[in-house]
């Protein structure tokens, strides 16, 4: 498949526990973002790449949250000590444009995390 | 900073009638405007996009949307729905500032088709 892949697709953690999430972005794209959609509710930004640098992490809601993209092609999100207001569906999105470009922005299935 | 109010959290409407989902944006500079589509158990899609020119953009499946500057509004209507547009749309914007094109979204609006 040629799209943008996550994994796992769901994850159930306990409270406390740390958590790691995966994207895979189409293969050559440049930009890489990650939001998160709670129930009900649009899609939020979290962190931008653009390669390996991440260039914006102003969406990350506290320190327990942590992103990287180390090679410049998978990129991890790190949710430390989860907690339950950290539900919510993590969606990965790629897109093949520098920061000055406006490219579209090819996202992924999601994970859906539930803290409990 | 901007922001994205889809005013109807849900739209039901019968098969071929057609359909307005409303947007409505704030921002202090200007933007580039988006609709996505999620179909149930999918990804996002792109539907659509304003990026400049004509302010009506159309859908290769017979959506459109018509960017509105002074009442900054970036609508979408489709003039007969199929049971298949079953879905939730978001509308999302991008500020024209090259600060990153990070997406803000509306919190969307679910379309239930009826048959």
């Amino acid at each position: 498949g040629a799209g943008v892949s996550q994994s796992p697709r769901y994850k159930v953690a306990k409270r406390g526990q740390d958590v790691a999430l995966r994207c895979d972005p189409i293969s050559g794209h440049v930009s890489l973002f990650w939001y998160q959609q709670a129930l009900g509710q649009g899609p939020e930004f979290l962190t931008y790449f653009q390669n390996e640098a991440q260039l914006d992490k102003s969406g990350l809601p506290s320190d327990r949250f942590f992103a990287e993209r180390p090679e410049g092609s998978v990129s991890t999100l790190k949710i430390q000590r989860t907690q339950q207001e950290d539900s919510a569906v993590y969606l990965c999105a790629s897109s093949l444009s520098l920061a000055g470009e406006l490219d579209e922005q090819f996202f992924g299935p999601g994970t859906r995390l539930t803290v409990l | 900073a901007q922001s994205v109010t889809q005013l109807d959290s849900q739209v039901p409407v019968f098969e071929e009638a057609p359909v307005e989902l409303r947007c409505n944006y704030s921002s202090s500079v200007s933007v580039y405007l988006f609709w996505y589509v999620q179909y149930p158990n999918q990804g996002l899609q792109l539907l659509l996009k304003y990026l400049s020119g004509s302010t009506l953009v159309k859908s290769i499946n017979g959506f459109e949307a018509e960017f509105n500057k002074s009442q900054t509004s970036f609508h979408l209507r489709k003039p007969s729905v199929h049971i298949s547009d079953t879905a939730e749309y978001f509308c999302a914007v991008i500020p024209d500032t090259n600060a990153g094109n990070m997406l803000t979204f509306g919190g969307g609006t679910r379309l239930m088709v009826k048959p």
